[in-house]
């Protein structure tokens, strides 16, 4: 199985450019989830889902959008990217309830100059 | 508000020492999640603990739900153990949200 695979693992944008950072899991979990990590912070999160369809928002969802269409695919979209949104990006994926672990791709850095 | 907090912040030891990092919350938790995240950033998970003690080779968390406080422990430490420790803490069962801590930098010196 691969896991969560993010795609791409480096990007970088100008101000007010649009991208998607893709993520896709293989392990049929219906919770899914989008962090940004900053330098000397905890991870926050962006957004989350709990299955295909249902979408919400997290800590830190200004600046971004989401959707949920199928099981395997999380996708965030950055809108009008601003420097505040340099940040490595983690998605993950995990099975609600005790004793289960959270799965996390590689991690997507994004610079925006 | 939830929070979690870390200590050290950093830590360097020689090889073969016995590692201890700590994690603490603010309040009642339904269970932490420990991680280890790679120099090449990717982060895994090591265990996720409601009540007592896990073991996983070298590495051994305890939680103490009373005193709201979990350790990570690592015998026989080895550089290859060197990596960013991230304690979370999931608050209710169900909406599987995490607040995470800032992470302890291990460096294992040959």
């Amino acid at each position: 199985n691969a896991g969560v695979t993010q795609t791409p693992k480096f990007r970088i944008l100008k101000i007010g450019q649009s991208m998607t950072l893709q993520c896709t899991q293989d392990m049929n979990h219906n919770y899914m989830y989008w962090y940004r990590q900053d330098p000397g912070m905890g991870l926050k999160l962006i957004y989350y889902s709990v299955g295909a369809g249902i979408t919400d928002k997290g800590e830190v969802p200004n600046g971004y959008n989401v959707s949920r269409s199928t099981t395997e695919d999380f996708p965030l979209r950055l809108e009008l990217a601003a420097p505040s949104q340099t940040s490595v990006y983690f998605c993950a994926s995990s099975i609600p309830g005790q004793g289960t672990e959270a799965f996390f791709g590689q991690g997507t850095r994004l610079t925006v100059v | 508000k939830n929070e979690v907090e870390q200590s050290p912040q950093n830590l360097t030891a020689q090889e073969g020492e016995f590692i201890t990092i700590n994690c603490s919350y603010s309040v009642g938790i339904s269970a932490l999640h420990w991680l280890q995240q790679h120099p090449g950033g990717g982060i895994v998970s090591l265990f996720m603990l409601s009540s007592g003690k896990k073991k996983h080779g070298r590495l051994i968390a305890t939680i103490n739900i009373q005193e709201k406080h979990s350790s990570l422990h690592i015998t026989a430490s080895h550089p290859r153990d060197s990596a960013v420790y991230i304690c979370a803490a999931l608050w209710n069962f169900g909406n599987e949200k995490l607040t995470f801590g800032t992470g302890t930098r291990l460096t294992i010196i040959p």
